[in-house]
């Protein structure tokens, strides 16, 4: 199936600083999504975007929802020990709706060093 | 806390024998859950849309013979992968669409892992 790529595939930071990484699609998705998953588990929610041009924070984390509606950005800010895990974004077609399916980013690896 | 659990967390089972992962959403009613394989270093594949009450809806190439879902409650979907072989060891992640400010966003449980022999 599709898959939204993202960039870079792998980051190697030291603690303290900050992270870009960003998902690019050949078609339009009306919702973006970023998720964190840590070895041996299932995937975090950390930002759902709804509208193009969106900027939402959650602590540290701050996400953009591409104007053009193909894109989305996820940055980190001051990375800390705990950051390290698999980023991935995820786009979905529809804005909502309990049935509407998720497509997934290639995801970045993200590791940091004290 | 968790919203959405998965047991068993992990599993290995012989070749040839069936197994059975369940979903189980918490504190909420999904009538739609998801299921995804994961293999090692790789992003996320929806397998199949788990309905309760009504079949489930598979994705291009997966076979639905191979891989039963029942959603036979709004809390419960499972994923009994029949006649396993080695190439389905994988990571098996359920997911289900919980209300948010805006709109349904899909939680996911833990994952179960599944090693055939």
């Amino acid at each position: 199936g599709q898959q939204l790529n993202q960039s870079p595939q792998s980051m190697f930071i030291q603690e303290g600083e900050d992270v870009s990484m960003n998902c690019t699609s050949s078609s339009i998705f009306n919702t973006w999504l970023w998720y964190k998953q840590e070895p041996g588990e299932g995937p975090v929610l950390l930002i759902a975007l709804y509208k193009a041009g969106e900027l939402t924070s959650n602590g540290r984390l701050t996400a953009q929802f591409g104007i053009t509606r193909k894109d989305s950005f996820l940055n980190i800010s001051a990375s800390i020990p705990s950051d390290v895990g698999i980023y991935f974004c995820a786009g979905r077609k529809f804005l909502t709706g309990t049935a509407s399916k998720l497509t997934f980013g290639t995801g970045t690896r993200l590791q940091v060093t004290l | 806390g968790a919203v959405v659990s998965q047991h068993p967390s992990w599993v290995i089972c012989k070749s040839g024998t069936s197994v059975k992962i369940e979903c189980r959403s918490l504190d909420f009613q999904a009538t739609t859950m998801f299921w995804y394989r994961q293999f090692p270093k790789q992003s996320l594949m929806l397998m199949a849309t788990s309905n309760e009450g009504s079949k489930a809806t598979y994705e291009q190439g997966v076979e639905k013979d191979k891989f039963l879902i029942n959603h036979a409650s709004l809390t419960l979907s499972t994923l009994t992968v029949t006649s396993a072989h080695p190439e389905d060891s994988s990571f098996y992640i359920c997911s289900a669409p919980r209300r948010l400010a805006e709109g349904y966003e899909q939680y996911f449980g833990p994952g179960t892992r599944l090693t055939v022999t």
